[in-house]
């Protein structure tokens, strides 16, 4: 059972317009939660990070909300542009510090010129 | 400043044999953590190894995986007698220090594929 989803393999948005990345997790126990993004031969590089003791974290184009009683993280990008696409991961931990981060399937953006 | 370097890219193996799979960390980075990505699946925590010192594998399988960080050399991740599900992308990740994932470079991977 995998305690972090995220339901859309892919997604297809207008370069200029946001791109919504949606992510869920079922234990109650993850108090942090990364997203990272992975181009293609390349390893996974990390974007941004979120706790629990916030719903929102920005930094630049990119901003990451977290709903805590939904147990729903998502991932926004303002404006989009060609060189985001990519493959996003979410991730989550109840701590970080280690290397117990549970992955989710990562969901494959493309913007389109 | 190379990144974090890994081969072969892929890998074909029949059931059976043996696969070896490489990771030279970054310059400067003596820490080495072995990732695995099973098809549909997120990437999981395999093993953390320092310089000739495995740290944490309690990601690890029981049995046919093993590895290992020599003095000298690359990482080597070795899988005994390969089974089709052992087919998956392994990333390897470094760091300067014992750190949290977000702090790691990852290499590029080796796609590993057992007919």
């Amino acid at each position: 059972d995998q305690q972090v989803k995220q339901n859309s393999p892919s997604l297809s948005v207008q370069e200029g317009r946001i791109s919504i990345l949606n992510c869920d997790y079922t234990n109650s126990m993850f108090d942090y939660f990364l997203w990272y993004k992975k181009y293609p031969a390349e390893g996974p590089t990390f974007l941004i990070s979120i706790s629990s003791i916030k719903d929102k974290n920005e930094d630049g184009r990119f901003t990451v909300f977290l709903n805590k009683s939904a147990k729903h993280l998502s991932l926004h990008i303002v404006p989009s542009q060609p060189g985001d696409s990519a493959v996003y991961f979410c991730a989550a931990s109840g701590d970080n510090y280690g290397q117990n981060f549970v992955f989710g399937p990562g969901t494959r953006l493309s913007v389109l010129p | 400043n190379a990144g974090v370097m890994q081969n072969p890219r892929h890998l074909v193996r029949r059931r059976g044999q043996e696969a070896r799979l490489r990771c030279s960390p970054m310059k400067g980075h003596s820490h080495v953590y072995w990732y695995r990505q099973l098809p549909e699946e997120g990437l999981k925590f395999m093993v953390y190894l320092q310089k000739e010192n495995i740290i944490d594998e309690s990601g690890m399988p029981k049995e046919r995986f093993s590895a290992e960080f020599p003095k000298e050399g690359p990482s080597i991740l070795r899988i005994q007698q390969v089974v089709r599900g052992d087919s998956a992308a392994y990333f390897c990740a470094s760091s300067p220090r014992r750190t949290a994932t977000y702090e790691q470079y990852f290499g590029p991977g080796t796609r590993l594929t057992v007919t």
